[in-house]
């Protein structure tokens, strides 16, 4: 298994410009999660998806940020604009959820985002 | 809301020193508890988690941590350290009992381990 797959691994952008964090779940998972790390704030959820449907997303700094889960194998993140204070690690991370059980998240490499 | 917290952002040890790092979480109900390791240049793997049980939970390589309820803390321990375990350590919480699969981390403790 390839595990959790993000791209671009590193983003450098100009304020102002639109940047699309992609994420790809391992097979079979059914639960997918955005975190943002920073220096500041270590490790915040920003959304979380179960089967496709976004289940909370209370972390979502603004609406500058805007995430979708169009099939069970694709995510994405997207900040329009951009701004410096948004330049994290964008961390992805899935597992497989049944009823309220709880399953191991595995995560991605991360994307690190700077705006410049 | 919960909230964890990590109060040694930075720890440096000599190689075979003893090693515990101070997690305290803010829920008072149910709670699943969970230790993180993230290398440099790794992504985050888990060390281990604490559901249910004895509350002294041994991990992978060597690691283990004690779920103390009555003081809301779930440290980490090792008892003799080694350059390989340089990384980043975090703590999670999450409610249990419930289907959120919501986990809240604390900031972090970067560990040095110096040979």
């Amino acid at each position: 298994d390839a595990g959790v797959i993000q791209s671009p691994r590193h983003e450098v952008t100009e304020m102002g410009q639109e940047v699309t964090l992609r994420c790809k779940p391992i097979s079979g998972h059914n639960s997918l999660f955005w975190y943002r790390q920073t220096m500041m704030r270590g490790l915040e959820l920003l959304i979380y998806f179960n089967n496709n449907v976004p289940i909370d997303d209370s972390g979502m700094p603004e609406d500058r940020f805007s995430a979708k889960m169009p099939n069970a194998s694709f995510s994405t993140l997207k900040i329009q604009p951009s701004e410096p204070r948004d330049s994290a690690v964008y961390f992805c991370a899935s597992s497989y959820t049944l009823g309220s059980a709880y399953n191991e998240q595995f995560f991605g490499p991360g994307t690190r985002l700077t705006v410049l | 809301a919960q909230s964890v917290s990590q109060h040694n952002h930075h720890v440096i040890l000599s190689e075979a020193a003893s090693l515990e790092l101070g997690c305290n979480y803010s829920y008072g109900g149910t709670v699943n508890l969970f230790w993180y390791v993230q290398y440099p240049g790794q992504h985050l793997q888990l060390l281990l988690k604490y559901f249910s049980g004895d509350p002294l939970v041994k991990g992978i390589k060597g690691f283990e941590a004690e779920f103390i309820k009555s003081k809301f803390s779930f440290n980490l321990r090792k008892p003799s350290v080694q350059w390989s375990d340089t990384a980043e350590y975090f703590c999670a919480v999450r409610e249990g009992n419930t289907g959120f699969q919501k986990l809240v981390f604390g900031t972090g403790t970067r560990l040095l381990v110096s040979p």
